[in-house]
């Protein structure tokens, strides 16, 4: 299994909080990934990372803000949590950048947002 | 912009039996590759099988195979002689062949009956 964890694995939390996420990975690969999986909406894309500071925007980004300061690291955050982002948060890493390789997936994270 | 869609919510098939499910999706790229991911009740998200959109020979991986249709946008999975721990939620997914980006469907339940 690849090296990534997510921490924590569950919260619950209060809205108008902010929430961090965080996903760690072992294997140095370049790119990561921050999905939330919701029920008819399958995975969807939050943001991702391809570098050490180099961020981009996915398609349900508004609400979400990343860091990723060091290789192993990528951090999420929701600087005023709502209850529409009460989910499932799956982080993902890849390698291949001009061939697309399999993305490992995180065992994810259970966000209640009260 | 690239959509995967799904169009069996829930699947059931009888243990030893063959299934087959179903994805399509539309892009204007050349170049791409399509997945099928699983997610058993425990969560994690596990690569059943993969497809460079280049190559006209379907893949195969032991029991799983696809359909690979690339005129008709079409990238069914199938899975023969079913087992019980075939049940789980089942993801079609596309990758662009540069940036790395993944687009998800909807998802398929298939449950494994005795």
């Amino acid at each position: 299994d690849a090296g990534i964890t997510q921490s924590p694995r569950h919260k619950v939390t209060e809205t108008g909080t902010p929430v961090t996420l965080r996903c760690h990975q072992t294997e140095n690969h370049r790119y990561m990934y921050w999905y939330r999986q919701d029920p008819g909406h399958g995975l969807r894309l939050i943001h991702y990372s391809y570098g050490v500071k180099d961020t981009d925007k996915g398609e349900v980004s508004d609400g979400y803000s990343v860091s990723r300061s060091k290789t192993e690291d990528f951090l999420l955050t929701l600087e005023s949590a709502t209850s529409s982002q009460t989910s499932v948060y799956f982080c993902a890493i890849s390698e291949s950048k001009r061939l697309v390789g399999e993305q490992f997936f995180g065992p994810g994270t259970r966000l209640t947002v009260l | 912009a690239q959509t995967v869609t799904q169009s069996q919510p829930e699947m059931s098939v009888q243990e030893a039996e063959t299934v087959t499910l179903s994805c399509t999706y539309d892009t204007s790229e050349s170049n791409y590759y399509l997945f099928w991911y699983k997610q058993p009740p425990s969560r994690q998200m596990i690569l059943v099988i993969r497809q460079e959109a280049y190559k006209q020979q379907n893949a195969t991986e032991n029991r799983f195979s696809v359909n690979f249709q690339k005129a008709a946008k079409s990238f069914s999975l199938k899975i023969s002689d079913s087992q019980l721990g075939d049940t789980a939620m089942y993801f079609c997914a596309f990758g662009r062949g540069t940036g790395n980006q993944f687009y998800f469907g909807t998802g398929t339940s298939l449950t494994v009956i005795p």
